[in-house]
């Protein structure tokens, strides 16, 4: 089992929906977790980041986190055509003294007009 | 400006050949990563260091090597061991103090290609 898991995707969506991007971990013991966007060729960004269960608003943006079922997910309102990129999840796996943030293979997320 | 800066920006290795990957960050942080993306991949953790002067191996760490020395820098090299080397190549840093100051911070990448 991977340590961090989502769909590859394409994830198609048209524009002014909602996109949801799902993750799943496998670290019960895991208290961070992070959304990051990466265009292509470009670094990865920060877009949100997730520490208690229950949702946390950005923006447009909504990070969902549930322990319980080790499960996080991203959802986008209003989807613009600038959405269009690569979505990681990454989450922190561990303990203080050893601690590594590991990445989900990416959902690849295209905003259709 | 505090950063994390990389170079070079593209890399060209030889068969055979041992390269060496820069990563200087300023913003005086404890933690730094390498990272490997293959196309249309997520990214998979090399080495990872916490302290100067101890690292420790990802999930993919055979065929590369990594030095802490000092706070600010943490190279990679890609030994001739490594049989496919191609690929783009990341460094990021964090701070350890508390978990809302985990986040990482990219460097722009090293595009490495074999010749």
């Amino acid at each position: 089992q991977k340590e961090v898991e989502q769909n590859s995707g394409p994830l198609s969506v048209p524009e002014g929906a909602i996109a949801s991007l799902n993750c799943t971990y496998s670290d019960r013991g895991s208290q961070s977790f992070f959304w990051y966007r990466q265009y292509s060729g470009k670094s990865p960004e920060l877009i949100m980041s997730i520490y208690s269960n229950g949702d946390k608003e950005d923006g447009r943006f909504t990070a969902q986190l549930n322990k319980a079922s080790q499960y996080v997910s991203l959802l986008i309102r209003d989807s613009q055509p600038s959405d269009s990129a690569t979505y990681l999840c990454a989450v922190n796996i561990g303990d203080s003294s050893a601690s590594k943030i590991i990445f989900g293979s990416g959902t690849r997320l295209s905003i259709r007009p | 400006d505090g950063g994390i800066t990389q170079s070079p920006k593209y890399l060209f290795r030889k068969e055979g050949q041992n390269v060496t990957l820069s990563c200087e960050q300023n913003l005086n942080h404890d933690a730094m990563y390498w990272y490997r993306q293959d196309p249309g991949q997520g990214l998979r953790l090399i080495y990872y260091s916490q302290i100067v002067n101890d690292f420790q191996k990802g999930d993919i760490a055979e065929g590369y090597s990594v030095s802490r020395e000092k706070k600010e820098s943490f190279p990679l090299t890609v030994t001739s061991a490594q049989k496919n080397p191609t690929a783009f190549y990341l460094c990021a840093s964090s701070h350890l103090e508390a978990s809302t100051n985990e986040k990482l911070f990219f460097g722009s990448g090293t595009q490495l290609s074999v010749l």
